[in-house]
């Protein structure tokens, strides 16, 4: 079956624009997960989904930050005023169910703020 | 907060040779999992461990969760070219809690 995707590869965006990306998991997968990953680094958690319900949202780096998955399926994480230190390749991961279970990782969104 | 301190940072081995990469944690780690990324690309999923003293194995690569559930290593024997990559640890923070914490990671170089 298909994999995580995401949507677009990638994104330019202008200082101060918003910017939305999209996350379509595996399909019958609950959990949802965003991380944040800046060159040279190890990805950063910012938030996590169960079904539909946003149950951590403690790496989210401020309030331009807002994650939605309405419908439990298709996750959508939107950059208000975009900055430069927004730059960064944006994963998201999918798994079955809460708990330890593996997570699988789309190819990422990288976006670049000028 | 947890941190995952992955060491090297690099390495580069020859082919053939085997090689080892260590994570280590300043808590208890709840879930270890290891990661293979290629540069531009997403992350892909090679093994999770979550009993102290768990040994997994998938083809030439084995990670071990040590009994104090602190460190964990992987090992790749024979290295191939296809090993080659980034390598990152993630863990869960806290028992029970779904958001991992991830390594800077090991950059692997295998040299024919």
């Amino acid at each position: 079956g298909a994999g995580v995707s995401q949507s677009p590869r990638y994104k330019v965006a202008k200082r101060g624009q918003d910017v939305a990306l999209r996350c379509d998991p595996i399909s019958g997968h609950v959990s949802l997960f965003w991380y944040q990953q800046a060159l040279g680094q190890g990805p950063e958690f910012l938030t996590y989904f169960q079904n539909e319900a946003q149950l951590d949202k403690s790496g989210l780096p401020s309030d331009r930050f807002f994650a939605e998955r309405p419908e439990g399926s298709v996750s959508t994480l939107k950059i208000q005023r975009t900055q430069q230190e927004d730059s960064a390749v944006y994963l998201c991961a999918s798994s079955l169910s809460s708990g330890f279970y593996e997570q699988y990782f789309g190819p990422g969104t990288r976006l670049t703020v000028t | 907060s947890q941190e995952l301190e992955q060491s090297p940072q690099s390495l580069i081995v020859q082919e053939g040779k085997n090689l080892t990469i260590n994570c280590t944690s300043s808590k208890t780690l709840y879930g270890l999992y290891w990661y293979k990324q290629k540069y531009g690309e997403g992350l892909i999923f090679l093994m999770m461990l979550q009993k102290g003293g768990e040994e997994k194995s998938h083809e030439k690569i084995t990670a071990k969760l040590d009994e104090k559930k602190q460190q964990s290593s992987l090992h790749i024997t024979a290295s191939q070219p296809s090993h080659a990559g980034i390598y990152l640890c993630g863990a869960g923070q806290i028992e029970g809690a779904d958001g991992l914490t991830f390594g800077k990671g090991t950059h692997l170089i295998i040299q024919p």
